[in-house]
């Protein structure tokens, strides 16, 4: 079902550093799994997508892990910029058929 | 590529007023749309899913005839809140997957419409 979080988890981190943004899928029959960054005030964007016979699969600064034993998933991001602020959110597809299932989301914020 | 666009970016209306929300997919064909519904600092909530030419398939939960959507083309979806009230007011958000070159589970999101109810 969907994902509510009224408190979301916040990363903080400074500009230059990595970043690591983790998520805990729940179905272990899930087969594709994608990150999104929403900027405040807009809609989701693409990041990167990984397929359950993949550990791992890397872009443009961002690298995206896959552990399928404890299902969990995650997002790496090198020398992370300003504009890298924002809430990712993972989300999983699979046993849902058409639908995506999306994670509660963290809270990206680079400091200067 | 894979751009969708929403129109309007926000709306205010009086409560009682239909606002109509378009979702159109630019630069692919999109034969499935998703409408989603997002409250502050929440998560997106799956309101429902259209396929091109046939009837919206709604999440539990969702009133089919509050939130009236119509997928008439492979490049515009319509998402018509009805007899709005206040408590309707909040970021609605689609999404669109396309064929066949896209890989199929992928959703490409527009910018969202957010909406105030008075």
């Amino acid at each position: 079902g969907e994902s509510v979080g009224l408190h979301l988890p916040t990363l903080s981190v400074q500009e230059g550093d990595n970043s690591i943004i983790n998520c805990a899928y729940s179905n272990s029959a899930s087969d594709y799994f994608i990150w999104y960054k929403q900027e405040s005030g807009k809609g989701p964007q693409f990041i990167i997508d990984i397929r359950s016979n993949m550990d791992k699969r890397q872009g443009q600064r961002v690298t995206v892990l896959l552990n399928k034993t404890v299902k969990h998933l995650s997002l790496q991001i090198a020398a992370t910029q300003p504009g890298d602020s924002a809430v990712y959110f993972c989300a999983e597809s699979g046993e849902y058929g058409n639908k995506l299932v999306f994670g509660a989301g963290t809270i990206l914020r680079v400091k200067s | 590529g894979a751009v969708v666009s929403q129109h309007p970016s926000w709306v205010i209306c009086k409560s009682g007023t239909s606002v109509k929300i378009e979702c159109r997919s630019l630069d692919f064909q999109a034969t499935t749309m998703f409408w989603y519904r997002q409250f502050p600092k929440q998560s997106l909530m799956l309101m429902a899913t259209s396929n091109e030419g046939s009837k919206a398939t709604y999440e539990q939960g969702v009133e089919k005839d509050k939130f009236l959507i119509n997928h008439a083309s492979l490049t515009l979806s319509t998402l018509t809140v009805t007899s709005a009230h206040p408590e309707d007011s909040s970021f609605y958000i689609c999404s669109a997957r396309g064929v066949p070159h896209f890989i199929q589970e992928t959703q490409y999101f527009g910018p969202g419409t957010r909406l105030l109810v008075l």
